[in-house]
């Protein structure tokens, strides 16, 4: 069973701080995605990254896949209250396209 | 721009019930798959379905639950005799044809909550 650790689990900061959220696994993905889950709803897509080492951006959000695809960050500049949710790394793995392995996730807060 | 749909929102069911859960997704979509989220759980993989065809119920229980996609209407997952360990989140996700062996893009809709009592 391929796990997917997620750290911190919790991280609450103040409006305009930057922040790194981590993503780790002992095993290869062929593929990960990276979510952002609100409260009483579903988790919505915000990139995938493919190959090893690649680095995306999404405004204010950096998402890198090491280059091992073993481990994943997403790192947020100047977050604000907008950014505040769960957010979810779920992989793929083991010569599955569909079955995606998540992790719990880190919740973040972000204060005005 | 209609998204994934899921119905009901909320569901309540006492022990013993049957619970179905419904499940549009998007347009043009011909691949949905269902995941359960428990209480201080991620996510986890239950069921993937085409039209007409059950792909892989791996992660589904053995018992009690079951899954179809007809050719015509929502995607359902039923839940017979359900007990208070079924109480969870259920969403469906879906996608497009899948794009190569390298990675799949899903979806997902805003779930079901499932409260046994």
């Amino acid at each position: 069973t391929q796990l997917l650790e997620q750290s911190p689990q919790f991280l609450s900061i103040q409006e305009g701080e930057n922040l790194t959220v981590y993503c780790n696994s002992s095993s290869v993905f062929s593929s990960l995605q990276w979510y952002r889950q609100e409260p009483g709803e579903g988790p919505v897509l915000l990139v995938t990254v493919v190959t090893g080492g690649e680095v995306k951006k999404l405004k204010r959000l950096t998402f890198q896949f090491g280059d091992a695809r073993k481990d994943s960050s997403l790192h947020i500049t100047a977050a604000q209250p907008g950014d505040t949710g769960l957010y979810l790394c779920a992989g793929l793995s083991g010569g599955s396209n569909y079955k995606l392995t998540f992790g719990k996730g880190t919740l973040l807060t972000v204060n005005p | 721009n209609a998204g994934v749909m899921q119905n009901p929102r909320h569901l309540v069911r006492r022990r013993g019930q049957e619970a179905r859960l419904r499940c549009s997704p998007m347009k043009g979509h011909s691949h949905v798959y269902w995941y359960r989220q428990l209480p201080e759980e991620g996510l986890k993989f239950m069921v993937y379905l085409q039209k007409e065809n059950i792909i892989d119920e791996s992660g589904m229980p053995k018992e009690r639950f079951s899954a179809e996609f007809p050719k015509e209407g929502p995607s359902i997952l039923r839940i017979q005799q359900v007990v208070r360990g079924d109480s969870a989140a259920y969403f469906c996700a879906s996608s497009p044809e899948l794009a190569g062996s390298s990675y799949n893009e899903q979806f997902f809709g805003p779930g079901t909550r499932l409260t046994v009592l």
